[in-house]
């Protein structure tokens, strides 16, 4: 079955130290990954999606199909990387396959 | 282009009223979706749409109605609401192979 796991549900580092927020997925076929964030009491947005292989924000994310695996990472997290992270997995149509979400909390 | 809108924000129903949430985007998106999120769950999908006239179950559809008539509109209906239909909705949009746009959210509380 289609499924997202992030296993973690708060994450908290202090400024300034690295971040790796997990995400594993289940899926058959060749899958579409994202990664989305949500900062306090706002709509999701995009942060970055496994095709465009783009750094958004000092994140990158790199799909590793043999462990099935798309972590977020950022070498220098920021007060303001604080939100909730979600990891999503195109299930076609317009459908997606979200986990449980991630809490990061980057203290000062 | 104001994207994605929803309302209303919050509400409030009593155990077996009915509602509706609104959903509309000037995008042209052909495709749109409904998710329910709650804490430790994650946002799960309720219902989604292809294009007018074309809607499908996702995940958790029971105790919901879409319809899709136009382009712009994905309007939910909760028939008989429930305590267990208390959480945070938000309606998306995309393009196919598109990142999806999300609605500021609908806050529902049943009591």
């Amino acid at each position: 079955a289609q499924r997202v796991t992030q296993p973690e549900k708060l994450l908290s580092v202090f400024k300034g130290a690295p971040v790796e927020l997990k995400c594993n997925y289940s899926y058959s076929g060749s899958p579409e990954l994202f990664w989305y964030v949500q900062y306090s009491r706002q709509r999701l947005q995009l942060l970055l999606r496994h095709i465009s292989r783009e750094s958004i924000k000092g994140f990158t994310a790199d799909l590793n199909k043999g462990e099935t695996s798309f972590h977020l990472k950022k070498p220098f997290a920021q007060e303001e990387d604080s939100a909730m992270y979600y990891c999503a997995l195109d299930n076609q149509g317009g459908k997606l396959i979200f986990g449980q979400g991630t809490e990061l909390s980057v203290k000062p | 282009n104001a994207g994605v809108t929803q309302t209303p924000k919050f509400q409030v129903l009593k155990t077996g009223q009915s509602m509706t949430l609104q959903c509309a985007q000037d995008m042209n998106h052909e495709y749109m979706s409904w998710y329910r999120q709650d804490p430790g769950m994650g946002l799960r999908l309720i219902h989604y749409s292809v294009g007018a006239g074309i809607t499908d179950q996702g995940e958790v559809p029971n105790g919901y109605n879409v319809s899709r008539s136009t382009t712009e509109d994905f309007p939910l209906r909760l028939l008989s609401a429930a305590p267990s239909q208390t959480s945070v909705y938000f309606c998306a949009s995309s393009s196919p192979t598109l990142e999806q746009y999300f609605g500021p959210g609908t806050r529902l509380t049943v009591t």
